[in-house]
């Protein structure tokens, strides 16, 4: 089954608002990241978090990790209609980290 | 430009007639790997290389097979292609100094009849 799985599936708000997306994962990892993709296009890594850190930004996002509920979230502040896109959380878990296992995703719709 | 290419981008074929999906990174990575995606699955890892002539099973391996016999170029085989086998394959690679970030080629969409 899958490491990491995302909720919700699907999430619609309008621009502006902040969108919130969860990962929960189910073994110890050395880092966790999330990817956007794009409706039919390759994947694009948008942020890293390592298993020691707690909370990680870059831009418009935020990255929480909680290792104790082996769970994360990835917040889109003041979202925007070009940040449609499914986006997966990608857990890396193994002695040498070489494995990345995805979850399905959560499809997020922003509303002009 | 830094990029993972992927030919084909869009395939259709029959039950049994062997194909290759090529996979071609210009960054000089070390890792590379493959994905199908499906619906209500995600993507799964098919098989993964950590250099040259070094490649493993990732979670869905059956049906495919691979090889890694220059750095840049890590084709995907499918000897004896099945309707399952159909979905959205995808190429990625990362860079030497660790096996984080993963640059995702376009993707190869690919209908077995």
């Amino acid at each position: 089954s899958q490491q990491g799985e995302e909720d919700p599936q699907a999430l619609s708000i309008q621009e502006g608002e902040n969108a919130t997306m969860n990962c929960s994962y189910k073994t110890s990892i050395n880092n966790l990241q999330w990817y956007r993709q794009n409706s039919g296009r390759g994947l694009v890594h948008l942020i890293l978090i390592r298993s020691n850190e707690r909370e990680k930004h870059s831009g418009r996002l935020r990255v929480t990790l909680d290792t104790s509920k082996k769970s994360s979230s990835l917040l889109i502040t003041a979202s925007r209609a070009a940040d449609t896109a499914s986006y997966f959380c990608a857990t890396r878990f193994g002695t040498s980290g070489s494995r990345l296992t995805f979850g399905e995703g959560t499809q997020l719709t922003v509303n002009p | 430009e830094a990029q993972v290419t992927q030919n084909p981008r869009y395939l259709i074929t029959v039950t049994g007639k062997k194909l290759t999906v090529t996979c071609s990174q210009n960054m000089n990575h070390e890792y590379m790997s493959w994905y199908r995606q499906d619906p209500g699955l995600g993507l799964r890892q098919i098989y993964y290389s950590m250099n040259v002539e070094v490649t493993d099973k990732g979670d869905v391996p059956e049906g495919y097979k691979v090889s890694r016999k220059e750095k840049r170029n890590f084709p995907l085989i499918l000897e004896s292609p099945s309707p399952n086998q159909t979905s959205l394959y995808f190429c990625a690679s990362s860079p030497p100094q660790s096996y984080n970030e993963q640059f995702f080629g376009p993707g190869t969409r690919l209908t077995v009849l």
